[in-house]
């Protein structure tokens, strides 16, 4: 069974800071999906970086960046230079490409309350 | 636009009662997912379908059906609802390839 583990239930770091969220997860497949989704006060789900497992080269878009490493089974999202609008609850999930219909789980971990202070 | 709608944001449901929480999208997607959140638990899957009639088990199935007749209609079903299924109910969907998610806006559920 797939499972994600996020370890940090809550952070707290100043503006400008970097700051590094942790994520396990556990799976015997090869094929998947990570992704990092961010979840303002608004509850609206909002995709922050997707890393496919084929790929070696770590994800970055803008100031976010993930280390993957896979044989470890990790997946840490880092944010450079925070901004108060960061502030959110930050969802790590995993979603099983299977290799027959119907073996797509998509599956996510506690969450991560990040807040940024000014 | 893509387009995933849960169809009510809140209700309030009286313990006992059969309760249907509706997610419609408008993009074709094979897989569709019901979660719900709550504080410290994360998203907790339910059910999820990949293709019309067909359903499988999440990690809490208990007390939670599912029904998935047309394509683009996956509903949860609450038999006999109960208090300790007080929740934000929360709907996704993607295609086979699973490269994007779409969310719905969520559904508040008391049950009193």
């Amino acid at each position: 069974a797939q499972t994600v583990t996020q370890s940090q239930p809550e952070m707290s770091v100043q503006e400008a800071e970097t700051v590094t969220l942790s994520c396990t997860y556990d799976t015997s497949e090869n094929n998947y999906y990570l992704f990092w989704y961010k979840q303002p006060p608004s509850r609206q789900m909002i995709l922050v970086i997707r890393q496919e497992a084929y790929k070696q080269q770590n994800a970055t878009e803008n100031r976010f960046s993930v280390n993957f490493q896979k044989a470890a089974k990790s997946f840490s999202l880092k944010i450079s230079d925070s901004q108060l609008g960061d502030t959110a609850m930050y969802f790590c999930a995993f979603m099983n490409l299977g290799s027959i219909q119907g073996a797509q789980k998509l599956v996510f971990g506690q969450g991560t309350r990040l807040t940024i202070n000014p | 636009d893509v387009k995933v709608t849960q169809s009510s944001r809140y209700l309030v449901k009286r313990t006992g009662e059969k309760v249907f929480l509706e997610c419609v999208q408008d993009m074709d997607h094979e897989n569709m997912f019901w979660y719900r959140q709550d504080p410290g638990l994360g998203l907790r899957l339910i059910y999820f379908s990949y293709d019309v009639k067909m359903k499988e088990k999440g990690d809490i199935p208990e007390g939670y059906s599912v029904s998935r007749e047309k394509k683009e209609r996956f509903s949860l079903i609450l038999e006999s609802a109960s208090t300790n299924q007080t929740s934000m109910y929360l709907c996704a969907s993607t295609y086979l390839s699973g490269n994007t998610i779409y969310f719905g806006e969520g559904s508040w559920l008391t049950v009193v």
